[in-house]
């Protein structure tokens, strides 16, 4: 069965420094992975995607993530944080074959960046 | 979110009551999703919709239910509320099922049930 899993419920970072955001997937068979971001009482904004093709994928808002086979990783980095940044982010890999559209959400996490 | 709303945004109920939660969209999209939002467990399917009157079971089903007569509205029942069902709810839809093709989800539905 696909499943993901986000490393963080919470990382904290200062305004200007990098962002790490962990998450690794389990999957039979070569996956499509989401990052997806839920700000405060707003519904979920698509991120970026990775689909088979380059394995080093570019979001909106400066994010990228890269996808790693080797490592089953496919982490979410920003070279430096805004405090707009601040929300909660979801990892998510579809489904199996038969039910790639489905999507599998990770538990979340969320960021905290200080000024 | 554009092409999408969800009504009502929020509601409180009763325990026992029946509750319907819809999901509208001008896209014309053939697949329409239920989720709940939980904290410490992301989303998780409730129920799908692959077009008109063809429905399945996502990973949380029990004491829902969900009907679509027209493309454009997907409706999610309570049959008979409980606390556990307080919860956020989210509706998306998809162009198809290729999962190289985009979700786009609602701004969400806050219930409440007491």
């Amino acid at each position: 069965a696909q499943s993901v899993t986000q490393l963080d419920s919470h990382v904290s970072v200062s305004e200007g420094t990098p962002v790490l955001l962990r998450c690794n997937y389990s999957s039979s068979y070569s996956p499509s992975l989401f990052w997806y971001v839920q700000h405060p009482n707003k519904g979920l904004q698509l991120l970026l995607k990775y689909t088979s093709a380059a394995t080093l994928v570019k979001g909106i808002n400066g994010f990228e993530a890269e996808f790693k086979k080797s490592e089953t990783s496919f982490h979410l980095t920003k070279p430096s944080a805004h405090m707009s940044d601040a929300a909660e982010y979801f990892c998510v890999v579809t489904g199996h074959r038969d039910s790639s559209y489905k999507l599998i959400f990770g538990s979340g996490t969320r960021l905290l960046v200080r000024p | 979110d554009a092409g999408i709303t969800q009504s009502p945004r929020h509601k409180v109920t009763e325990t026992g009551t029946p509750v319907t939660l819809r999901c509208h969209q001008t896209e014309n999209h053939r697949y329409m999703y239920w989720y709940r939002q939980d904290p410490g467990h992301g989303l998780r399917l409730i129920h799908y919709s692959y077009g008109v009157k063809d429905t399945d079971k996502g990973e949380v089903s029990d004491g829902y239910s969900v009907s679509r007569s027209k493309t454009e509205d997907f409706l999610l029942t309570l049959e008979s509320a409980t606390s556990s069902q307080t919860s956020v709810y989210f509706c998306a839809i998809s162009e198809s099922s290729r999962e190289n093709y985009g979700y786009t989800f609602g701004s969400g539905t806050r219930l409440t049930v007491v």
